[in-house]
């Protein structure tokens, strides 16, 4: 079984609709993130959580809510999808306090939008 | 901010030539550099990390990677391709604060197409 697992790893909807990406790892790290995969333009950060009581805001949180529900569970929300919303979205943990930071990446959540 | 360069968008290699990614980052600090690897379809898997010691960094499949701080370059190479070896390479700068580890900041990635 994944480390990381997300959940839908495909996604439909229409725009307007609320979508809920789901994450959750069993390799014990404290450190959460969601980052979204557009082509050509790499992986940009959308939120990250350090523990269940801690939130961050990452670079393009606009549109997008977090939940930290335990230690391994993190969402990402979507109140009211919009087409360019449309990517692929990565789940990722880290370690240590004073680790490198190195991450750990789920498979990915292919969210489509119309 | 730090921020991450990867000059080069798409590259072609014949297969068993040699390969150099291209990757320069900004950073304000000793920085903690990555490199990974997407195939098609395929979440992120790390191939190599730098934080400290020696320069030159090995990593799985083959790879190397030369951390050079006057020139703020982390180049990713591999003396001989496989046709396996096409994907998506992102270089990644560690970011740090109080709390540590914010997260890594991804160049835009360089599409690796390898030539029969």
């Amino acid at each position: 079984d994944a480390d990381v697992t997300q959940t839908p790893r495909n996604r439909i909807t229409k725009t307007g609709k609320r979508i809920m990406l789901e994450c959750s790892q069993t390799k014990g790290h404290d450190r959460m993130y969601w980052y979204r995969q557009d082509p050509g333009l790499g992986l940009r950060l959308i939120y990250y959580s350090f523990d269940v009581k801690d939130i961050n805001k990452g670079e393009i949180s606009d549109g997008y809510s977090v939940s930290r529900q335990a230690q391994a569970k993190f969402s990402l929300s979507l109140e009211s999808a919009i087409p360019n919303q449309t990517a692929l979205y990565f789940c990722a943990t880290s370690g240590a306090l004073y680790g490198t930071g190195e991450l750990f990446f789920g498979e990915g959540s292919r969210l489509t939008v119309l | 901010a730090q921020s991450v360069t990867q000059p080069d968008i798409h590259i072609t290699v014949s297969e068993g030539a040699s390969l150099e990614l291209r990757c320069n980052y900004s950073y304000g600090a000793t920085p903690y550099l990555f490199w990974y690897v997407q195939s098609p379809g395929q979440g992120l898997q790390l191939l190599l990390k730098y934080f400290s010691g020696d320069t030159l960094v090995q990593g799985i499949k083959g790879f190397e990677a030369e951390f050079k701080r006057s020139q703020s370059s982390f180049n990713l190479r591999k003396p001989s391709v496989h046709w396996s070896d096409a994907a998506e390479y992102f270089c990644a700068v560690g970011a740090y604060s109080g709390g540590g580890a914010d997260g890594l900041t991804f160049g835009k990635g360089t599409h690796l197409i390898i030539q029969p």
